[in-house]
């Protein structure tokens, strides 16, 4: 069975400072990998996906086979990037594991 | 298009008693699923299904059934709540691809006194 794990529960960062969100995986097959976000009051919804290799609100993810990583990258934070961040790995029967997420808190 | 639509999105029980949390979507996906989310515990798969007629266990499905007689629709049954399924439920639906994202509904949240 696959299974994600996200080693910080909170993550405090100033405005403009650095932020990575962890997540490390284990899976025998060739794993499909996704980040959610969830903003406040807000439903959850798709930030990447390891296959588009885009970058999306200035976040980044780059699949790390070697390592099984797939953390979440961004230069400088800001305000709005407060949220709950869940990496997810989908498995060959479509079924999507979800880590236990990294809340996200940017002090102004 | 309204998405995947979850009713309700507040709902208390007492122990013992049954009810469906509905959840619907007009994107004509194959795949809807069932999570629970639980502070500290993530988001949980209850139940999920790959197209009409077909239904399958996840990660946590004790306590609760599905079924798809359609493709929009895939409700959750609590036939006997008890308080450890007082939680928040999100419902999702995707494309059968693997690298399809998951569309996920507004929650319904639920608290068994």
């Amino acid at each position: 069975a696959q299974r994600v794990t996200q080693p910080e529960k909170l993550l405090s960062v100033f405005k403009g400072a650095p932020v990575e969100l962890k997540c490390n995986y284990s899976y025998s097959g060739s794993p499909e990998l996704f980040w959610y976000v969830q903003y406040s009051r807000q439903r959850l919804q798709l930030l990447l996906r390891h296959i588009s290799r885009e970058s999306i609100k200035g976040f980044t993810a780059d699949l790390n086979k070697g390592e099984t990583s797939f953390h979440l990258k961004k230069p400088f934070a800001q305000e709005e990037d407060s949220a709950m961040y869940y990496c997810a790995l989908k498995d060959g029967n479509n079924r999507l594991a979800f880590g236990k997420g990294n809340q996200v808190v940017v002090i102004p | 298009n309204a998405g995947v639509t979850q009713t309700p999105k507040f709902q208390v029980l007492k122990t013992g008693q049954s009810m469906t949390l509905q959840c619907a979507q007009d994107m004509n996906h194959e795949y809807m699923s069932w999570y629970r989310q639980d502070p500290g515990m993530g988001l949980r798969l209850i139940h999920y299904s790959v197209g009409a007629g077909i239904t399958d266990q996840g990660e946590v499905p004790n306590g609760y059934n599905v079924s798809r007689s359609t493709t929009e629709d895939f409700p959750l049954r609590l036939l006997s709540a008890a308080p450890s399924q007082t939680s928040v439920y999100f419902c999702a639906s995707s494309w059968g691809q693997l690298n399809s994202p998951l569309h996920f509904g507004n929650g319904t949240r639920l608290t068994v006194t």
